[in-house]
C-alpha cells in the first residue's frame, strides 16, 4: 500500500467552473477526512466519512461543496461554481476507527481559481 | 471549542543549532490527543508524534524531543542539532478523545528554515 493518493495534484480553473477531486485512502482505513489549507495557514477540517456515511460537515463547507464516498472506498470532493476564495490546498487523510489514531495524509490537490 | 496557538510564525537557525517550537492549546475535553506534523515543501503532512493527555512523559526520538506540560497546556517540540533537511513547516494539532470522530484542530504552523 503506497499511502493516501490524491488526484489531481494541481488544478487551475476559471471562476464559475465546477471541479472534482479524488482521494484514495489506505485500503484498511475506514475513516476518511477532507481538510482545506490556505496559504500560510494550518489545515481546516471540512468533512469526514466513516465507511460510506458522511458523519460531520464543517460550516466551512458551503452548499457549493459536496463530498461522497461511495461503497466506503475512494472519495470525491466537488466544488460547484468555483470562486477565487476557493483557491487552496485540499488535503485528504485516512485513519482507522478508534481513539487517537493518527491520520495519514495525502499530498493534496492545489486548486487555483483564476 | 478547541484552539491551538503556535506563536512563532518563522524561525531561522544555522545548521547544528537546536530549535524549539512552541505550542499552546485550549480544550474543554478532559481527555484528548496532541500531535505534531511536518509539512516539507512537497506539501504532504508527515506524522511525527501523538500523545494522549494522560501521558505527560517527555519523549525523545532521535534528534526530536517533546515536552508536554498539562498544567500550562503546552506541547513543545525541540529539534536538536538541526539539519537542512529539517526545513519545513511544523504544525501542532489537537483532537478530542472520542470514538465518534477525531477531527484535528491545527495551529497556524511554524516555518523552520535551517541554513547551511
Amino acid at each position: 500500500d503506497t499511502g493516501v493518493s490524491q488526484d489531481p495534484r494541481h488544478k487551475i480553473t476559471k471562476r464559475g467552473q465546477n471541479v472534482t477531486f479524488r482521494c484514495d485512502p489506505i485500503s484498511e482505513h475506514n475513516r476518511l477526512y477532507w481538510y482545506r489549507q490556505t496559504l500560510g495557514q494550518g489545515p481546516e477540517f471540512l468533512t469526514y466519512f466513516q465507511n460510506e456515511a458522511q458523519l460531520e460537515k464543517s460550516r466551512l463547507l458551503s452548499d457549493r461543496f459536496s463530498a461522497e464516498r461511495p461503497k466506503g472506498s475512494f472519495s470525491t470532493l466537488e466544488i460547484q461554481r468555483t470562486e477565487q476564495g476557493d483557491s487552496a490546498m485540499y488535503l485528504c487523510a485516512s485513519s482507522l476507527t478508534g481513539r487517537g489514531y493518527g491520520y495519514t495524509f495525502g499530498s493534496g490537490t492545489r486548486l487555483t481559481v483564476v | 471549542a478547541q484552539k491551538v496557538t503556535q506563536a512563532q510564525t518563522e524561525i531561522s537557525v544555522v545548521e547544528k543549532e537546536d530549535v524549539t517550537l512552541d505550542c499552546v492549546y485550549e480544550t474543554r475535553d478532559t481527555t484528548y490527543y496532541l500531535f505534531w506534523y511536518k509539512q516539507p515543501p512537497s506539501g504532504e503532512l508527515v506524522f511525527l508524534i501523538r500523545r494522549n493527555s494522560f501521558d505527560e512523559q517527555n519523549e525523545i526520538s532521535g534528534r526530536y524531543s517533546w515536552n508536554f506540560q498539562k498544567s500550562t497546556s503546552s506541547f513543545n517540540f525541540t529539534i536538536t542539532a538541526s539539519q537542512v533537511v529539517d526545513s519545513a513547516v511544523y504544525f501542532c494539532a489537537l483532537s478530542p478523545d472520542r470514538a465518534a470522530g477525531n477531527k484535528l484542530t491545527f495551529g497556524g504552523g511554524t516555518r523552520v528554515l535551517v541554513k547551511p
